[in-house]
Formats: structure tokens, sequence, C-alpha cells
């Protein structure tokens, strides 16, 4: 089974600054890869996902990331935070149709 | 076009008493997921269909969950009798084959 290590249960940044969430899996070929945003009271969102087409894969809200095979990572930036960044990020493996969930990193934006 | 939509977003109830869960899936979406979000546990699958078929429920906590898809736009998940420990957002998502998951809101249950 696949397992997803997420770096930094609360990451703090100011508005502004850049925003770095880690993800690490498991998986030893190029697995379906994703990172989901959860606002309060909210379900999880898609903000973007891997396919195996672009290494750098653009999202919504101004987010990407980056999947490097030989660091087995997958790591979630945004140049510049904006205070309704703030919210619960999941990255999520997939080996259909079995979907593995790293524990979450909530981000907070300071102003 | 319309999300997932789960229903009810919230639930009180009292130990003993049974709660059901509503969920209608995006229009075409082949396959259903119910997950359970606990601070502890975190994204748990509980089971999924794939056109409208039980295929695996191997994340059901106990016989007191059952869950069904009697068409392709309505599941249900069901807890007979509900203990303090379901507490819990349950999720809906429903997918395309190989796609991503499209979530629900879910549904917040306490269980006093």
């Amino acid at each position: 089974a696949q397992s997803v290590t997420q770096l930094g249960s609360h990451v703090s940044v100011s508005e502004g600054a850049l925003v770095l969430l880690r993800c690490n899996y498991s998986s030893s070929v190029p697995p379906y890869l994703f990172w989901y945003v959860q606002y309060p009271n909210q379900g999880l969102q898609l903000l973007l996902k891997y396919t195996s087409a672009a290494t750098l894969v653009k999202g919504i809200n101004g987010f990407e990331a980056e999947f490097k095979k030989s660091e087995t990572s997958f790591h979630l930036t945004k140049p510049s935070a904006h205070m309704s960044d703030a919210a619960e990020y999941f990255c999520a493996v997939s080996e259909w149709p079995q979907f593995y969930f790293g524990t979450g990193t909530s981000l907070t934006v300071i102003p | 076009d319309a999300g997932v939509i789960q229903s009810p977003r919230h639930e009180v109830t009292e130990m003993g008493q049974e709660v059901t869960l509503r969920c209608k899936p995006i229009s075409g979406h082949d396959y259903l997921f119910w997950y359970r979000q606990t601070m502890m546990r975190g994204l748990e699958l509980l089971i999924y269909f794939n056109n409208n078929v039980p295929i695996d429920d191997s994340g059901m906590p106990e016989d007191r969950f059952s869950a069904k898809m009697p068409n392709a736009s309505f599941s249900t998940l069901k807890i007979q009798p509900s203990e303090p420990r379901d507490s819990a957002v349950y999720f809906c998502a429903s997918s395309f084959s190989t796609g991503e998951l499209f979530f629900g809101e879910g549904s917040r249950l306490t269980v006093l």
C-alpha cells in the first residue's frame, strides 16, 4: 500500500510570503498525485493533479506543484500567500480506485 | 453543474438511534466513495461502489454500518445503532474511472 507523508501539520506564513507545503509519497512508480484544499466546514476541493504529463503542475488560485521522481516528492507552492489561502491542505496518491491521503497541513496566513 | 450533494449537513442524535446519511453523486460518474474524517484518524475510506455495485467495504468499521446504492443517482450510509465514537464528518465523493475525486460538503454527525 502507498503512504503519503506531509511534513508539518501546521504552517504559518505572512501575507505575501512564499507558501511551501511538503509532500512525499512511497510509490516506486510514477503515481497519480493530487493536492486538495479544505476550507472550514466544507468538503475537499481539488487544487491540482499530476498524471505523468508535465512535472510542473499548475492549479487553481495560483498554486503549483512539482513532481520530483528522484525525491518521491510533490511539494505545493504559491509565490505570494493571500489571507484567503488559510485552509487545510491534503496531498493524495492514487492507485485507482484507492486514494491514500496525507494527514493534512493547516496553513495560517498572518496579516 | 451541480456537485456532489449530501444531506443532512449536520445531524445530532442520541446513542442507539439510527442515522441515515444521503448522497447524490455527480451525474455520469461511475464511482462513489464514502469517507469518514476525524481528527484522530484523518480521512478513512469506508466503502466504494462502481456502477452501483459495492466493490470494497473493508473500511466499514463494523456491522453497525451499512451502505447502499440503489441507483446511479443515490446512495445511503446507515449507522444502526449509533455510538458516540461514530461522531465524525462523513464525506461522499464521486468520480469517473481513473479520475480525481469530487467531494460533497460532508455530513457532520454528533452522537451524544
